[in-house]
Order: C-alpha cells, then sequence, then structure tokens
C-alpha cells in the first residue's frame, strides 16, 4: 500500500497570505489527523476528521481550519499567516478499529 | 494534565555501545503508547504499540517495553544508520484520537 502523502513539500508564503495543505491517507483509511512541528514545541495536534466530520480540535487560533473530502482526503488552511506559523506540517492517518497512526513526510512551511 | 516526558534530550553512543532511552507519561487512561522515529526533515516513522504495564515488542536492534508510568525503548548494539530522534507519544482515554508527544530523544551512533 502506499502511504501517506502530502503536497506540497515545501512552501514559502509571506505575512498576511493564506496557505492551503493537502494531505491523502493511506488507502481505506478514514480517519486523518494534522500536527504542527517547530523546534520550540515539538508535534502539537491540530485537529482530526474522520468520514468528513470534524471530531477534535487543539489549541490553535481559528485562523487554522481544515476540512476532509469524501474520499478521505483532508486539506487545512491557514489564513493570515504569521512568522510563527513556519513549521513543518503533518498529517497522519489511521485505519478503523487501529490506534496506530501512520504519518506522511510533512509540508515544510516557511512565513517571510 | 495529560504530558509526556522523554529522557534524554541527547545521546552520543559508540556503535556497538548498548543504551536505553526513557518515556515517562501521565495521562487519563492510556489507550496506547507510540514509539517512532524521525530522520531530519521527514515525517516520524512508526516503530511500536504498546497497550497495557509488561508489555514488550521488538524488532531488529529495537526492544519496547511498558510500564504504568514509563516505557523505554531499548537499543541493543547499535550502528550508525540509527542514529536519529526518537519520540514517544501516548493516546488518552476517550473519543480523541489525539496524540500528546513527547520532545524526542537525539541519538547519534559513531562508527
Amino acid at each position: 500500500k502506499a502511504g501517506v502523502t502530502q503536497t506540497p513539500r515545501y512552501l514559502i508564503k509571506t505575512r498576511g497570505q493564506q496557505v492551503t495543505l493537502s494531505c491523502s491517507p493511506i488507502s481505506g483509511h478514514r480517519s486523518v489527523s494534522w500536527y504542527q512541528q517547530t523546534p520550540g514545541q515539538g508535534l502539537q495536534f491540530l485537529f482530526e476528521y474522520f468520514s468528513e466530520t470534524q471530531r477534535n480540535k487543539g489549541n490553535f487560533p481559528g485562523r487554522f481550519s481544515g476540512r476532509q473530502f469524501s474520499n478521505s482526503r483532508s486539506e487545512m488552511n491557514v489564513s493570515t499567516l504569521e512568522l510563527g506559523d513556519s513549521a513543518l506540517y503533518l498529517c497522519a492517518s489511521r485505519g478503523q478499529g487501529l490506534e496506530t497512526q501512520y504519518f506522511g513526510p510533512g509540508t515544510r512551511l516557511l512565513v517571510l | 494534565e495529560d504530558q509526556v516526558t522523554q529522557s534524554p534530550e541527547a545521546l552520543r553512543l559508540q556503535e556497538g555501545e548498548s543504551s536505553s532511552l526513557n518515556c515517562s507519561y501521565t495521562v487519563s487512561g492510556l489507550r496506547g503508547l507510540f514509539w517512532y522515529r524521525q530522520d531530519p526533515g521527514k515525517g516520524p516513522e512508526f516503530l511500536f504499540t504498546l497497550y497495557s504495564a509488561g508489555e514488550e515488542k521488538e524488532k531488529e536492534r529495537l526492544k519496547a517495553t511498558l510500564t504504568k508510568k514509563e516505557s523505554f525503548l531499548h537499543i541493543t548494539a547499535p550502528k550508525p544508520e540509527d542514529s536519529a530522534t526518537y519520540l514517544c507519544a501516548v493516546q488518552a482515554g476517550g473519543a480523541t484520537n489525539k496524540l500528546i508527544f513527547g520532545t524526542g530523544t537525539l541519538l547519534a551512533v559513531q562508527p
């Protein structure tokens, strides 16, 4: 099976812009979670989607949003980018009835 | 508050020198404890899932163990290719699938 894929792999944006990141889970996986990884804070949970519904949300401002499509692909959007949003954004998928989450390669976002 | 603490922050070993990484946790109703390996610029790679105290799992030179308060990742006779950051994460009870991560242990194995 192909693993979790994320696009794009790298992005450079300027403050105030918005960005959309995409994640395709492992085939058959319906749960997708997003995490932000920074050197100072480590990996932090953003939100989780299952069957097109957001089930949980982490402690991030409303500028961070996401959605999931009927084919389980997910997108996350960050509006009004700030310098502190520079990070590696990771997507993870999980199979039904299983606990293990499998991560994609991440999207490296740099905000200038 | 659910929390994960990993130690040491960094570890340098000579090739063949065995050691252990520690992950201590406080969580309400542990559903699972996970070990991942992360290479620079890449996503975390799954290693092990442990569910209950006393459980052990092995893969090549790695062995993970779990008690009620902590987990250990034992590395036996490491090789330079084992150099990476090792991350520990827990999943608490309840309806969430949120993983709570430790800050990781950066392992460097010198030839």
